[in-house]
């Protein structure tokens, strides 16, 4: 079952912030945030595991909220190379091994 | 290391044509997965596995079969193509709690 993201596209000047939402009805074990450049193959940014972990690299980080199965990745002063398409995975918590699971993605477009 | 390589990149196919896409990955990954990209569909699984002997259906896996009998690969067969699977199919593997590799993709054109 995928999960729904939020919002479908985004477009942003350099510099201004964002925010992509991810959510699941199903109990997850964890969720991954990917983005893709266009012709490309999607390109790992990060993890967060079940325990409400938030996580940063450079401007880019996420949360976790775990009670709600919901995540949000937050991009601050963005740059054009930011632009592309973003998907999350998830995976369900384990009562045997289950898969990636991504949503349908946030097509985000910076511009100058 | 390679990662996780697909072959081929390209492929036009007739409609009930069968063929096999291949995928590979170096890294001693448990888990392989087969997924297609379709415009405003986002990643939609097909086929997984989470070990040598082990594969299960995804989302979509109606139309094609997989199999793993090494660790090391997982091939992705269509058995008599449509142009409904016209669409880039991406491979993936990962580790338990790690991040997904994906490989370049296959672009794949049914007439």
């Amino acid at each position: 079952q995928q999960p729904v993201q939020s919002p479908q596209a985004v477009i942003l000047r350099e510099g201004e912030d964002a925010v992509i939402n991810c959510s699941s009805s199903k109990a997850l074990y964890s969720v991954h945030w990917y983005r893709q450049k266009h012709g490309e193959a999607p390109v790992f940014l990060m993890i967060l595991l079940k325990g409400g972990e938030q996580k940063g690299h450079d401007k880019i980080s996420a949360s976790f909220n775990e009670k709600k199965q919901q995540s949000s990745l937050y991009l601050t002063a963005s740059q054009l190379s930011y632009s592309g398409t973003y998907f999350c995975g998830t995976e369900r918590v384990r009562s045997g091994n289950t898969p990636l699971v991504f949503g349908k993605g946030t097509r985000l477009s910076v511009i100058a | 290391n390679a990662g996780v390589t697909q072959t081929p990149k390209f492929q036009v196919l007739k409609t009930g044509q069968s063929m096999t896409l291949q995928c590979a990955q170096d890294m001693n990954h448990e888990y392989m997965s087969w997924y297609r990209q379709d415009p405003g569909m986002g990643l939609r699984l097909i086929h997984y596995s989470v070990g040598a002997g082990i594969t299960d259906q995804g989302e979509v896996p109606n139309g094609y079969n997989v199999s793993r009998s090494t660790t090391e690969d997982f091939p992705l067969r269509l058995l008599s193509a449509a142009p409904s699977q016209t669409s880039v199919y991406f491979c993936a593997s990962r580790s338990t709690g790690s991040e997904q590799y994906f490989g370049p993709g296959t672009r794949l054109t049914v007439t």
